[in-house]
């Protein structure tokens, strides 16, 4: 069964300090793998996927992430956190059937400290 | 972009009594899924559905049922409400034929149950 674990429920950073969040996975195969966003209030959206090919994928608002299958790892990384990145992020892991489901972290709460 | 619509942001209903929980997308998705959204719990899937009057089990489908009439349309619906069935309902869809296509989320229906 795939699993997803996000080790950090809460994390807070100093605007314009670099963040890092973590994110470990297990599954069978090669994963698909998603990070998603979700401010208050709101749905999630999606930041970035990982396929296949390069190992370090860029997504929207300037965040990136990198594969790293020798530890079953997906961290996501920004260099400079905005205090708009205040949020609170999810890790998924699907498999490459278009009828699979996908797996959520339990999330993990970014704060910014001005 | 896709337009993942819930009928209700928020919703207050008492023990007992069944609740229809409504989600409709505009870019005819085969998959759409139901989420529950608890805290330190993360997102745990209910249901999901690949096609119309196609309907799967999630990972608590207990207490829970879902209709799709329509391939834009799937209902959850809530046979007799529980107050621990108080939460945050997201709904999602995505596009079977694209291999890790990733999901489009609406913007969730807070639910409590009194």
């Amino acid at each position: 069964a795939q699993s997803v674990t996000q080790p950090d429920i809460h994390i807070t950073v100093s605007e314009g300090a670099s963040l890092e969040l973590r994110c470990n996975y297990s599954y069978g195969a090669t994963p698909y793998l998603f990070w998603y966003v979700q401010s208050p209030g709101q749905g999630l959206q999606l930041l970035l996927k990982y396929f296949s090919g390069d190992t370090l994928v860029q997504g929207i608002k300037g965040f990136e992430a990198e594969f790293k299958r020798s530890q079953s790892s997906f961290n996501l990384r920004k260099p400079s956190v905005h205090w708009s990145d205040a949020a609170e992020y999810f890790c998924a892991v699907g498999g490459h059937s278009g009828y699979s489901t996908l797996t959520f972290g339990k999330g993990t709460m970014l704060l910014v400290s001005p | 972009d896709v337009k993942v619509t819930q009928s209700s942001r928020y919703l207050v209903k008492r023990t007992g009594e069944k609740v229809f929980l409504e989600c409709v997308q505009d870019m005819d998705h085969e998959n759409m899924f139901w989420y529950r959204q608890d805290p330190g719990l993360g997102l745990r899937l209910i249901y999901f559905s690949y096609d119309v009057k196609m309907k799967e089990k999630g990972d608590i489908p207990e207490g829970y049922s879902v209709s799709r009439e329509k391939k834009e349309r799937f209902s959850l619906i809530l046979e007799s409400a529980s107050t621990n069935q108080t939460s945050m309902y997201l709904c999602a869809s995505s596009l079977v034929k694209a291999r890790g296509s990733p999901l489009h989320f609406g913007n969730g229906t807070r639910l409590t149950v009194t």
